[in-house]
């Protein structure tokens, strides 16, 4: 089966703390992505990734980057947690196979619960 | 990004089958359509997709109507355990990344 992993399932950072949310798929995924879920906003896209050092933004991008040195891992970054940045993240990954993704499954990690005080 | 349309919440009895229903008027014709469905505390997980045709698979049917502007999620016996919501999304096919983009979902409530 496929594992997406998350590293951290519940967080508690201060104001103004860099914050890192490690995601980790064991599939040889092209595709990556971070979202975040609000209750009332649903999923909402922050970024998302379709190789090695590639990343496009997702429609939440503002206070956060990513990083994606290696294939399996994509990181996303708050560079200084606010507190309207508390919220549950999901990673997720998918395959390319001939050019094409949307025919592919999506796998999604277990959430990391992130709480900014 | 073409938008899905569901009902906010449907109930349903449990042994008795569920169909859900998505408009996506909008659909292009490179997008799939897939189905996720998301239970308390977790993320969410793949429930079936497709392009033109009808899919079936072990977890549930889904038909999509000729001129593909709608899509019905079917689940033959509904159990307990099959509570959550429901997304219906439209993937598009024209990138090499085939995000997707969530909408509000259907929350399904299975009464015993």
């Amino acid at each position: 089966d496929v594992k997406v992993t998350q590293s951290s399932r519940y967080l508690v950072k201060r104001t103004g703390e860099k914050v890192f949310l490690e995601c980790v798929q064991d599939m040889d995924h092209e595709n990556m992505f971070w979202y975040r879920q609000d209750p009332g906003l649903g999923l909402r896209l922050i970024y998302f990734s379709y190789d090695v050092k590639m990343k496009e933004k997702g429609d939440i991008p503002e206070g956060y980057s990513v990083s994606r040195e290696k294939k399996e891992r994509f990181s996303l970054i708050l560079e200084s947690a606010s507190t309207n940045q508390t919220s549950m993240y999901l990673c997720a990954s998918s395959r390319t196979l001939a050019g094409l993704a949307a025919g592919n499954t999506i796998y999604f990690g277990e959430g990391s619960w992130l709480t900014v005080v | 990004d073409a938008k899905t349309t569901q009902p906010n919440s449907m109930e349903s009895n449990e042994e008795e089958p569920v169909h859900l229903p998505c408009n996506h008027s909008t659909i292009s014709g490179t997008d799939y359509i897939h189905w996720y469905r998301q239970l308390p505390s977790q993320g969410p997980e793949y429930v079936i997709h497709g392009l033109t045709s009808n899919v079936n698979n072990r977890m549930a049917s889904l038909a999509i109507a000729e001129d593909r502007k709608s899509s019905t999620l079917i689940l033959h016996r509904a159990t307990l355990r099959d509570a959550a919501v429901y997304y219906c999304i439209l993937r598009d096919g024209s990138g090499n990344t085939g995000k997707l983009i969530f909408g509000q979902g259907t929350t399904l409530q299975v009464k015993p």
